[in-house]
Formats: structure tokens, sequence, C-alpha cells
């Protein structure tokens, strides 16, 4: 089975500032990994996705991720948040390209002027 | 990018009715649909798998015959909670999944239907 952890349920930060959401999973198989977006009362926006290659993913809105497989983790980063980027962030993995995924609890960020 | 909707968006039943939600895939076929629950500020938890033309597989703890799901064609799955209570309030979150090239499939999501039982 596969489990994934978020230990940060909230990360408050300035508009124009850095950030990182950590993620960190467990498995005894590869995995793929999944950063996936939610806004209010939506449903989940894929940002970006790991399937393999290069271990630094770049998505959308301006996030990047990287695989790192020793430390069995997925950090989700943006050189420059804005307003906007304020929303849940779920971090997930599956064992095939779509096959069911097991989320992570979610990091709220929230972005203040 | 994909595009898969749920309908209705939001719904308040009273306790003991049976509601159906809706999920459609709207510009690609779609033979695995999942079905996901969401809790006020928690993750989303799997509670079933809808193949199309086949019963759907239900994850552990969750009760088939509370929630009845058919997939009856390769564009529309359809949830429906029977006899709903207030503990059944929640929002339910359709993926479907897309075939890819090289293996490379995507799940796409749904907006979310909040269901509200009194």
């Amino acid at each position: 089975a596969q489990s994934v952890t978020q230990l940060d349920s909230q990360v408050p930060v300035f508009e124009e500032a850095p950030v990182e959401l950590r993620c960190n999973y467990s498995s005894s198989v590869s995995v793929y990994l999944f950063w996936y977006v939610q806004y209010p009362n939506q449903g989940l926006q894929l940002l970006l996705k790991y399937l393999s290659g290069s271990t630094l993913v770049k998505g959308i809105n301006g996030f990047e991720a990287e695989f790192n497989k020793s430390q069995t983790s997925f950090h989700l980063r943006k050189p420059s948040v804005h307003i906007s980027d304020t929303a849940e962030y779920f971090c997930a993995v599956s064992v095939g390209t779509a096959s069911k995924l097991t989320f992570g609890t979610g990091t709220r960020l929230q972005v203040t002027l | 990018g994909a595009v898969v909707s749920q309908h209705p968006s939001w719904v308040i039943c009273k306790s003991g009715t049976s509601v159906k939600i809706e999920c459609r895939s709207l510009d690609f076929q779609a033979t695995t649909m999942f079905w996901y629950r969401q809790f006020p500020k928690q993750s989303l938890m799997l509670m079933a798998t809808s193949n199309e033309g086949s019963k759907a597989t239900y994850e552990q703890g969750v009760e088939k015959d509370k929630f009845l799901i058919n997939h009856a064609s390769l564009t529309l799955s359809t949830l429906t909670v029977t006899s709903a209570h207030p503990e059944d309030s929640s929002f339910y979150i359709c993926s479907a999944r897309r075939p890819g090239l090289a293996g490379e499939d995507e799940q796409f999501f749904g907006p979310g239907t909040r269901l509200t039982v009194l």
C-alpha cells in the first residue's frame, strides 16, 4: 500500500515570497507522483506530475517540484507567489499513470499582502 | 484540456431520501471513472472505481448497497446515495480516466457535488 504525508497543514506566506510545500511518500513499489490544486468548492486541477525522466518537473502557474527517490519526497516550490495562489494543495501517488490515487491530507497555502 | 462535469453542483435533501449524482466526460470517452468523498478540511478518499459495462469496485469500508454506482456508457457514471442520512453529507468528486499516448493515461476531475442531508 502507498501513503502520502503532507506535514504542513497550513503555510502562510507574503505575496512575491518563495514557497515550498512538502510531500513525502511511502511505497514498496515504484510510484507516480502528482500535485493538485483545489480552489474553494471546486474539483481538483493538476499542477504537475512525475512519471519518469528528469527529477525536476515544471507545471502550470509557475510551480515546479523535484522528485527525490532517496528521501522519498516530492516537494512543490514556487519562487514568487501571488494572491491568486491561495488554495488547498494536495500531493498524491499512484502505481499506474491513471490508477486510483492516494492523497495526502493537503496543505492550505494562504498568500497575503 | 479534457472536461468532466458533475450534476448537480449542490443538493439538499431530507433524511431517508435517495440522491443521484451524475459525472460526465464531455469531450472524451472514459472506460474508468473514480468516485471520491471529501469531508470539510480533509483529503479526498476514494470510494469506488467505476468501469463501463461492469460492476464497480468498492474500497474497503464503503457500503456498496448504500452508494450505488452505475457506469452505463463511456461518458456517464452515476452515484446514488440511497436512504441518505446526515452523516452522508459531504463533497463528492468524480474523476474520469482519459487514455493517453504511450500508456500515459490521465485523470480529470469534476467540479464536485456538495450534498447536505437534513
